[in-house]
């Protein structure tokens, strides 16, 4: 069976500077990875996801993230926050196997200050 | 990309009734959709997989005769929260998966229950 865990439930950070959302997950087959973006009252929306092939995904917004098998990591990052990136932010993971499931982290919120 | 609709939004109704909520694929078809619930600052927890013609599968600890899914078409999935309480005010979100692209699923933007 699969996890997500997602270490820091709230992370603050300063507008202009580095964001990193951990998280690192458990699979018994090749996973397919996901991060979503959640703003208040509303559902979710695809940042990015990992498949296969490049390790080094980009998303929407700035956003990229990295599939280290060995570590069983895909932190998200942004090289500069902006103050509209404030929101929910979860890791999720599937696998790549049919319509499997998704199964999602506990999610971080992601404050930024000015 | 892919579009999912919820209706209602937003749904206040008093304890004992039930309550329907639609989740639309409105640009491409979707055999799968899934239910979800949200907490207060709370992760999402999958309810159930509907499946278009035939009976949804229910997640452990999910009562079927309360969450009532019904699949009737390729775009359209429906929630029914039977003899609602105030314990099932929630954030109901619905999700579906679009064909050629299974991997990712497309969301819905969620409906607000309050039951009082």
């Amino acid at each position: 069976a699969q996890s997500v865990t997602q270490l820091g439930s709230h992370v603050s950070v300063s507008e202009g500077a580095l964001v990193l959302l951990r998280c690192n997950y458990s699979s018994s087959v090749p996973p397919y990875l996901f991060w979503y973006v959640q703003y208040p009252n509303q559902g979710l929306q695809l940042l990015l996801k990992y498949t296969t092939g490049a390790t080094l995904v980009k998303g929407i917004n700035g956003f990229e993230a990295e599939f280290k098998k060995s570590e069983t990591s895909f932190h998200l990052t942004k090289p500069s926050a902006h103050m509209s990136d404030a929101a929910e932010y979860f890791c999720a993971v599937k696998e790549n196997t049919g319509f499997q499931k998704l199964v999602f982290g506990t999610g971080t919120r992601l404050l930024v200050s000015p | 990309g892919a579009v999912v609709s919820q209706h209602p939004s937003r749904v206040i109704c008093k304890s004992g009734t039930s309550v329907k909520i639609e989740c639309r694929s409105l640009d491409f078809q979707a055999t799968t959709m899934f239910w979800y619930r949200q907490f207060p600052k709370q992760s999402l927890m999958l309810m159930a997989t509907s499946n278009e013609g035939s009976k949804a599968t229910y997640e452990q600890g999910v009562e079927k005769d309360k969450f009532l899914i019904n699949h009737a078409s390729l775009t359209l999935s429906t929630l029914t929260v039977t003899s609602a309480h105030p314990e099932d005010s929630s954030f109901y979100i619905c999700s579906a998966p679009k064909a050629g692209g299974q991997e990712t699923q497309y969301f819905g933007p969620g409906t607000r229950l309050l039951v009082l």
